[in-house]
């Protein structure tokens, strides 16, 4: 079965400082994969979505990730954090033709002065 | 309207009882999502419909959960005979068609919190 693992559940950093949220996922098969952040108290919002094509995808708020198959990866990465970023970060990936949107347990991103 | 609508936000109800909780997807997507998001947890696959196709139920974790939607409008998401562990975030999400196999993005309302005391 598809699987979506976050291997991070708290990452702390400071503000300005590059970040890195790690995502695996378990298929052999074409897969779609998506970046949500959920803002204290907030809905879920897309960050960024691989669907084919380039392996570096870009997204809102200065985020982007990296298609990796080999490594069965999909890593978020931003460069430059702000306190702004500080929320809950959900990796979660649709097989092909599958229904259902199968998410990761989620990293809670904490960013500090 | 412009975004995914859940009622209640908030719902605090006692064990036992049966809660509704309701969602208006945006209009004009076909597809709608229920999941749970429990405290410090990930989000739980519940229900799917797609247009007048039948839903897939495989996520209700037992029979005391259901859900109905009604053509491509309202989804009502029905918890009977309440129990603790039902505590949780739920939350609809609504896309064009099927989100996955056309890439379509996945629109999540705000949820509806659910306490069982």
């Amino acid at each position: 079965a598809q699987s979506v693992t976050q291997l991070d559940s708290q990452v702390p950093v400071f503000e300005e400082a590059p970040v890195e949220l790690r995502c695996n996922y378990s298929s052999s098969v074409s897969v779609y994969l998506f970046w949500y952040v959920q803002y204290p108290n907030q809905g879920l919002q897309l960050l960024l979505k691989y669907l084919s094509g380039s392996t570096l995808v870009k997204g809102i708020n200065g985020f982007e990730a990296e298609f990796n198959k080999s490594q069965t990866s999909f890593h978020l990465r931003k460069p430059s954090v702000h306190i702004s970023d500080t929320a809950e970060y959900f990796c979660a990936a649709f097989t092909g033709g599958g229904n259902k949107l199968t998410f990761g347990t989620g990293t809670q991103l904490k960013v500090e002065l | 309207g412009a975004g995914v609508s859940q009622s209640p936000s908030n719902k605090v109800t006692e064990k036992g009882k049966d809660v509704e909780l309701r969602c208006d997807p945006i209009s004009g997507h076909t597809a709608l999502y229920w999941y749970r998001q429990r405290l410090g947890q990930g989000l739980e696959f519940l229900i799917y419909f797609q247009g007048n196709s039948a839903p897939d139920k495989s996520g209700l974790p037992s029979d005391r959960f259901s859900a109905e939607r009604t053509g491509e409008s309202v989804s009502t998401l029905t918890i009977q005979r309440t129990q603790q562990e039902d505590s949780a975030v739920y939350l609809c999400a609504s896309s064009l068609a099927t989100g996955g196999s056309l890439g379509n993005t996945i629109y999540f309302g705000e949820g509806s919190w659910l306490t069982v005391v």
